[in-house]
């Protein structure tokens, strides 16, 4: 299986804050990289696919970049409803997987 | 408007079955890949199987194949979940979600989710 390796694990920013999350593949996975937010007790949010391709109303302080085996989520400016729980998600092999997830706390 | 809802879930022993279903309304249920991903208590999320938009193709993760079938009725709109053999572990939050085919799209239509419990 590809694992999926998200850094860091937790994080504390401040609104207004630029803020990087990466997520590394065991294997190269081309583009299939996708990410999303999660808020608790809510369902899981679809932000970027294919690495880099915004999902239609999601702001556009959200990016991803990548390829092969190295990604990132970028928010470039934080708001008070970006706190919440990222994933990324590999869909190239067979197998899906889920990074661990990172953690945005207000600081 | 686009609606995944979940069912079925609830409370069983350990070695019992459950079936959990996903009704889909405000699109194209025939069109679209559909998935099955759970969530422990205070963990991560887990990807558990897919299945294509005619049924040919499915997958299971590994901690779930030969006790869990994926099925889908592109009548009824529904996607299905057997689950047998339950385990503790197997208690979680149950999501069902959209794929578009390709591949490459991300699952963009969750469900709200529906919680099995394992536990004698």
């Amino acid at each position: 299986d590809i694992q999926m390796t998200q850094s860091p694990s937790s994080l504390s920013a401040s609104v207004g804050d630029r803020v990087t999350i990466t997520c590394r593949a065991s294997q190269s996975i081309s583009s299939y990289l996708n990410w999303y937010q999660q808020k608790p007790g809510k369902a899981p949010k679809l932000l970027i696919y294919a690495a880099s391709s915004l999902q239609s109303g999601v702001p556009s302080r959200f990016s991803g970049s990548g390829s092969g085996t190295d990604f990132t989520l970028t928010i470039s400016s934080l708001q008070p409803e970006d706190f919440a729980t990222y994933y990324c998600q590999q869909s190239y092999s067979t197998l899906w997987t889920f990074g661990q997830g990172t953690k945005l706390e207000i600081k | 408007q686009v609606q995944l809802v979940e069912s079925g879930g609830g409370l069983v022993k350990p070695g019992g079955s459950l079936r959990l279903s996903c009704a889909a309304s405000g699109f194209t249920f025939s069109d679209y890949y559909m998935s099955w991903i759970r969530q422990a208590p205070g963990k991560g999320l887990e990807w558990v199987s897919y299945i294509s938009s005619s049924g040919s193709t499915i997958y299971y993760a590994d901690s779930v194949k030969g006790r869990f079938t994926i099925s889908r009725d592109n009548a009824k709109n529904s996607l299905y979940l057997q689950m047998n053999s339950l385990r503790a572990e197997d208690t979680a939050v149950y999501y069902c979600a959209r794929a578009p085919p390709g591949g490459n799209y991300g699952m963009d239509v969750w469900g709200q989710g529906t919680t099995v419990t394992v536990s004698s």
